[in-house]
């Protein structure tokens, strides 16, 4: 199994740029998630989904969009560029909820600079 | 309510010493405590968890002593080594909760 795979690795924006963050799983995971990781701040979540089809903001959604048409793949739009959203993105899944004790299973990151 | 917050930021100890990083809640129905380990360059990584029945949980060098009344956990890591230099992340839960929230991280070196 590769586990959580994400791309691109790095990768540069201008301000007002528009790119889609890939994000595979084949562990068969219900649950996948995106969060992003600034520096002595955390991980964030941006978007969840419980399934394929359904999804749900997190804590800080704006500027970002999300879908879940399968299983495996949740990708993450940014559609206007900002500097603000200069960070590092990771994706992860879990077989089930959080709540029940299933571990989060990340991705290697996503580090993106906008300029 | 739904925050964790962890201490200290960043902390510094030498081989064979033991850090102890600490997290608190507000969240009376948070009901489950991962802590997760994170290398530079690489996505996080359980490292271990334990639920609020039990005051301490051990696995290998890694301790987590869980404080109910006071609504606090920690981690402490025996005969710390080079290697265990990363961020740690502590983060809780609640049943049915969907989400895990997690602290602000702590990055731990180790000297040799």
């Amino acid at each position: 199994n590769a586990g959580v795979t994400q791309t691109p690795k790095f990768r540069i924006l201008k301000i007002g740029q528009s790119m889609t963050l890939q994000c595979t799983q084949d562990m068969n995971h219900n649950y996948m998630y995106w969060y992003r990781q600034d520096p002595g701040m955390g991980l964030k979540l941006i978007y969840y989904s419980v399934g394929a089809g359904i999804t749900d903001k997190g804590e800080v959604p704006n500027g970002y969009n999300v879908s879940r048409s399968t299983t495996e793949d949740f990708p993450l739009r940014l559609e206007l560029a900002a500097p603000s959203q200069t960070s590092v993105y990771f994706c992860a899944s879990s077989l089930g909820l959080a709540g029940v004790q299933e571990t989060q299973y990340f991705g290697p990151g996503t580090r993106l600079l906008v300029l | 309510q739904q925050q964790v917050k962890q201490s200290p930021q960043s902390l510094i100890v030498q081989k064979g010493g033991i850090p102890i990083i600490n997290c608190a809640y507000e969240n009376t129905a948070f009901d489950y405590f991962p802590w997760y380990q994170q290398f530079p360059g690489k996505g996080p990584a359980l490292l271990i968890a334990i639920r609020p029945d039990v005051s301490e949980k051990k696995e290998g060098r890694f301790t987590i002593s869980f404080n109910k009344s006071a609504k606090q956990f920690s981690l402490h890591i025996m005969d710390s080594q080079p290697g265990d230099s990363a961020t740690y992340f502590c983060a809780a839960s609640s049943m049915g909760a969907q989400k895990l929230v997690f602290g602000q991280g702590t990055r731990l070196t180790i000297n040799p």
